[in-house]
């Protein structure tokens, strides 16, 4: 599986997008990225999934570049709630796979007031 | 949709007893489900891939014979800790896999705090 690498920690505001980078550069074809958010002593949440260009939900938005070795998540208009961690992975494709998923440390985002 | 549960939320117990954790698919059935552990700032690690109807998959170093996993039924899994010990105390979190049509997702309960004592 395809390793990623994101920001340790990242600090914003009450109000502002925050963009996280993510760096996956020995994605394979049919790898997918999928990115997690995770309070303390909570379960990982799902929050978005894509495989190339642009991905929407009501949550996040994903950015995708056409080499797909790197992914941007981004969080428009975070409050205090949205301070969690924050992991990018890579998914492989295709049904019945039994690959693992490789959790990284997370981008550790801080929303101050 | 995808919604996982686990239960107990916590649970703390005296060293050399057993602990049992559930992890239960609510609106969905779920032919895998996995077992992670995590311990303070660090990040999830998996210990293994329970099948259903089938013997678990464990990673290299955990121990079956002390991580016991059955997965006897399409929404349940549960993880018993036999004789645990202090350095067992840890954040435990299953996921269940939901595999689409191009891509699989795994969505995760909201885990379980063990402390032994």
């Amino acid at each position: 599986l395809a390793k990623t690498t994101q920001p340790i920690s990242m600090d914003s505001y009450e109000g502002q997008e925050v963009n996280i980078t993510c760096s996956h550069n020995n994605i394979a074809t049919n790898d997918y990225i999928t990115w997690y958010q995770q309070f303390p002593s909570q379960g990982p949440r799902f929050i978005i999934q894509g495989y190339k260009t642009k991905v929407t939900n009501e949550v996040a938005s994903l950015f995708i570049p056409a080499d797909r070795k790197s992914s941007t998540l981004s969080l428009p208009r975070v409050s205090l709630s949205d301070t969690a961690v924050y992991y990018c992975l890579v998914v492989p494709g295709g049904a019945g796979n039994n690959r693992k998923l490789i959790w990284g440390l997370g981008t550790s985002l801080a929303v101050n007031p | 949709g995808a919604v996982v549960s686990q239960h107990p939320s916590w649970v703390i117990c005296k060293s050399g007893t057993s602990v049992k954790i559930e992890c239960r698919s609510l609106d969905f059935q779920a032919t895998t489900m996995f077992w992670y552990r995590q311990f303070p700032k660090q990040s999830l690690m998996l210990m293994a891939t329970s099948n259903e109807g089938s013997k678990a998959t464990y990673e290299q170093g955990v121990e079956k014979d002390k991580f016991l996993i059955n997965h006897a039924s399409l929404t349940l899994s549960t993880l018993t800790v036999t004789s645990a010990h202090p350095e067992d105390s840890s954040f435990y979190i299953c996921s269940a896999r939901v595999s689409g049509h191009t891509t699989e997702t795994q969505y995760f309960g909201p885990g379980t705090r063990l402390l032994v004592l």
